[in-house]
């Protein structure tokens, strides 16, 4: 079966320090993979998405970046964290050939 | 651009009694609806979805409907537990590639 993992749980960051989410997925094949933002009790912000190694699609112009250096590997950076960073970091993928997305346990960020 | 609004905000019932939620979205071509339930601090998990192809479906206590023409989906919830408290939020499918998610709905089930 398949399973998503991101890590880590928690994060506390200074404003200005970098920043690295990384979320891999196993049981799976070529995946569509994305990234979403949730703000404390908000709702679910869709960041960037991939159809495939090297590929990706950005939602909302911002200070973060992502990239997919393997097939079942999607990676959240940032150069410098804002304070308006701070969130609930979400990983999710979906089987190319169905259309449900499933999320991964979310990364806590707050960034001070 | 694409969106989907969702209503209520918050919505109380007491336990035993039905919770409905609704949803609207805006592009046409949508064809999947999901619907998922996020507990405080987790995951969202799926609970269940609908297709263009078909008006209702059904799982137990939970039942989705869609409006194609009116492009309006539900979702329904009988008999209401304690342990259906959580914040539900509604998505459609866009561009094939991604879904966009309503603004979520907050359900309190009072014993």
């Amino acid at each position: 079966s398949q399973t998503i993992h991101q890590w880590p749980a928690t994060l506390v960051q200074p404003v200005g320090s970098p920043l690295s989410l990384e979320c891999t997925v196993e049981g799976t094949s070529n995946p569509n993979l994305y990234w979403y933002r949730q703000a404390a009790g908000r709702g679910l912000q869709l960041l960037f998405y991939s159809v495939g190694i090297g590929q990706i699609s950005s939602e909302v112009p911002q200070n973060l970046s992502a990239s997919r250096p393997q097939d079942r590997q999607f990676i959240l950076s940032s150069k410098k964290l804002l304070l308006s960073d701070s969130g609930f970091y979400l990983c999710a993928w979906r089987d190319r050939g169905l259309e449900t997305q499933y999320f991964g346990p979310g990364t806590r960020l707050l960034v001070l | 651009g694409e969106n989907v609004e969702q209503h209520p905000s918050t919505l109380s019932v007491q336990e035993g009694d039905s919770a409905v939620i609704k949803c609207t979205y805006s592009d046409s071509a949508s064809n999947y609806f999901p619907w998922y339930k996020q507990e405080l601090g987790k995951r969202p998990q799926l609970i269940i979805d609908i297709r263009s192809n078909v008006g209702e479906k059904k799982d137990q206590r939970i039942a989705v409907t869609l409006n194609k023409t009116a492009k309006h989906f539900s979702l329904h919830i009988t008999e209401t537990q304690p342990e259906d408290s959580a914040v539900y939020f509604c998505a459609a499918v866009i561009n094939t590639d991604k879904l966009i998610f309503g603004t979520g709905t907050r359900l309190q089930v009072f014993p």
